[in-house]
């Protein structure tokens, strides 16, 4: 079993829409989880780190359930650029980062 | 600011042979991560330094290694190469274990 399990899409929706992704964690000395977003054949880029208390970040609400070890990652009124994949991290020891493998989303006109 | 530079950008390496990947950490962080990430996965964890001391590996052979060195900048070598270490490999650097990582735009490895 992975460390960090996300659905793999993909998630096709229209431009507007709200769309939701969830991703489960394994290892319960998991400390930080963040979101990134990958565009195609491009590097990873920082998209939000994810708080206990849940935070958002206009378009963006991330929240995190330590009980049932999920995250969860809510975008509201798609952009078409919003289409990439979103990769669920969680961080244990201070430094062991884990990736899971993403969720494309693609966003349709 | 700079961001977090590596080089070179592509590599062509035949089975058998050595590579060396640089990376150049963003100015003031410390902190410098290696991953591997083949089409289709998430990056996979290989090493981390902080202050030039090695934090972490992943599950690598050790015909992977790396160092940092006192500039902070870090180079990751791969022995023997085979087939399998095509990827695209990606240098992150951070001010500290609590903030989220800055990738460099990847060295794309291939090994024919």
């Amino acid at each position: 079993r992975k460390e960090v399990e996300q659905d793999p899409g993909p998630f096709n929706v229209p431009e507007g829409a709200t769309v939701a992704f969830n991703c489960t964690y394994s290892n319960s000395a998991s400390q930080s989880f963040f979101w990134y977003r990958q565009d195609c054949r491009k590097e990873p880029k920082l998209l939000m780190s994810v708080y206990s208390s849940g935070n958002e970040d206009g378009r963006f609400t991330a929240q995190l359930n330590r009980a049932s070890q999920y995250i969860s990652l809510l975008i509201r009124d798609s952009k078409l650029s919003d289409s990439a994949t979103y990769l669920c991290v969680s961080r244990r020891g201070g430094f062991k980062t884990i990736f899971g493998a993403g969720t494309r989303l693609f966003v349709k006109a | 600011d700079a961001g977090v530079t590596q080089s070179p950008t592509h590599l062509i390496k035949t089975r058998g042979q050595q590579v060396t990947l640089r990376c150049s950490p963003i100015s003031g962080h410390k902190s410098v991560s290696w991953y591997q990430q083949v089409l289709g996965q998430g990056p996979q964890f290989i090493f981390q330094y902080y202050e030039k001391e090695e934090r972490g590996r992943g599950n690598f052979p050790d015909r992977f290694s790396a160092r940092q060195f006192p500039n902070y900048s870090s180079e990751l070598n791969v022995n023997a190469l085979l087939l399998g270490d095509s990827a695209l490999y990606l240098c992150a650097s951070s001010l500290d274990d609590y903030y989220g990582y800055t990738f460099g735009s990847g060295t794309r490895l291939t090994v024919v």
